[in-house]
Parts: structure tokens; C-alpha cells; sequence
């Protein structure tokens, strides 16, 4: 399978638990994407990295979320001391980026959070 | 500020029956338009996008789009619907630049198909 591959499936936690969730973008991609999906709405953008570099990170919702992509290949989005409100599907995409008219984003199939 | 409105939370169609899911944007620069189809416990797919060029455009699946920057929108519509056309479906843009934002996604469509 060479799409946009996040892990795990589900992660369920208790409340103030921190969880870490991986995303291994498309092998050739140099931009990858964070997004949060909660029930009835559509995905939120959260932070992007051109390859190792996080070049958008003030929309992530609060100091508790970070984000890392230490080699430019895969990336973790952090929640630390995770509240009931981070309850959502996280979703990762990738691109080749670079604005042109190609660009287009793959993404994951996304880990579904739930906190206790 | 850039934006995307989806009216119509829920659309119902019987099988064969002509689809209309609609699009409008605001954005203060030309945008990419994008349609998405979300499966459940899958991930989204994109159905088809406009940057430039012509403005009817063509997917998979059988649907279409098309831009109308006139009336800042960007319907989606089938001719004749399947069961298998029933899923969540996002409407979405970006800058032209391929701007640092992504995508801004609107709060999707939820489309049902009547037998």
C-alpha cells in the first residue's frame, strides 16, 4: 500500500493521558498535513511541514498539541494531559506541494480519538 | 479570510435521480476548489478540483463540477445517482499559492441515496 498511512486505528484514553499518533505520508511527498474532524463538521486544519520544517503551527488548537517531523519522512502529533474535548478523528494528508496546479492532497484514514 | 459554505447538511435523491450537492466560496484571491467523498472509517477521497482552465470539470465516478466565479460557486452534481454514491461529501478550497493552510473545508454534505 503506498497511500497515507496513520497509526492506530483508535486510541482510547482517559482523561489528562497523553497519546501520540504517527503518520507516514506518501514516500515522495514533501508536505504533510495535520487535520482534526469532529462529528458534523468538516476536517480543521492544524499544522503543516515542508519536509522537516513545521511552517504553520498557530492553528493548532492549544500548547498542548505539538507536532514533529524530525526527518522529513514521518510525523507524531502529541496531546498531552488529553481533555474530553480532544475527542475527534485526527487526520493526516500529504503532497508534493509547491503551489502549482498539481498540487493535490492524499489523505489518511485517519485515528479516531475518544477520551474518557 | 477564505471559506466554504455547504448548504444543506443532508441530501436525499432516489436511485437514478439527479445529484446536486451545492458549493459556495468566499476567498480574497482566486482559488483551488476541491471536492472530497468521505466512506465510512475511510479516509477522504478527492472526486475532482478546478485551479485553472476550464471551468466544468469532470471527476470520478461520474461527477462533475463546475466554477462559476460569478456567483462564487462550485456545485456538485451527477446525472443519476447510485447506492454506492451514498457517503459524506466536502466541498474545499485553497489559495492558488498552495498557501500554507491547506485546505479550508466546509461542514460537508451528507448524501442519502433512495432505492
Amino acid at each position: 500500500d503506498t497511500g497515507v498511512s496513520q497509526d492506530p486505528r483508535h486510541k482510547i484514553t482517559k482523561r489528562g493521558q497523553n497519546v501520540t499518533f504517527r503518520c507516514d505520508p506518501i514516500s515522495e511527498h514533501n508536505r504533510l498535513y495535520w487535520y482534526r474532524q469532529t462529528l458534523g463538521q468538516g476536517p480543521e486544519f492544524l499544522t503543516y511541514f515542508q519536509n522537516e520544517a513545521q511552517l504553520e503551527k498557530s492553528r493548532l488548537l492549544s500548547d498542548r498539541f505539538s507536532a514533529e517531523r524530525p526527518k522529513g519522512s514521518f510525523s507524531t502529533l502529541e496531546i498531552q494531559r488529553t481533555e474530553q474535548g480532544d475527542s475527534a478523528m485526527y487526520l493526516c494528508a500529504s503532497s508534493l506541494g509547491g503551489g502549482s496546479t498539481n498540487e493535490k492532497l492524499f489523505f489518511g484514514s485517519g485515528t479516531q480519538l475518544s477520551v474518557l | 479570510a477564505q471559506s466554504v459554505t455547504q448548504l444543506g447538511s443532508h441530501v436525499s435523491v432516489s436511485e437514478g435521480a439527479l445529484v446536486l450537492l451545492r458549493c459556495n466560496y468566499s476567498s480574497s484571491v482566486p482559488p483551488y476548489l476541491f471536492w472530497y467523498v468521505q466512506y465510512p472509517n475511510q479516509g477522504l477521497q478527492l472526486l475532482l478540483k478546478y485551479t485553472t482552465g476550464a471551468t466544468l470539470v469532470k471527476g470520478i465516478n461520474g461527477f462533475e463540477a463546475e466554477f462559476k466565479k460569478s456567483e462564487t460557486s462550485f456545485h456538485l452534481t451527477k446525472p443519476s445517482a447510485h447506492m454506492s454514491d451514498a457517503a459524506e461529501y466536502f466541498c474545499a478550497l485553497m489559495y492558488s499559492g498552495g498557501g500554507a493552510d491547506g485546505l479550508t473545508f466546509g461542514k460537508g454534505t451528507h448524501l442519502i441515496i433512495q432505492p
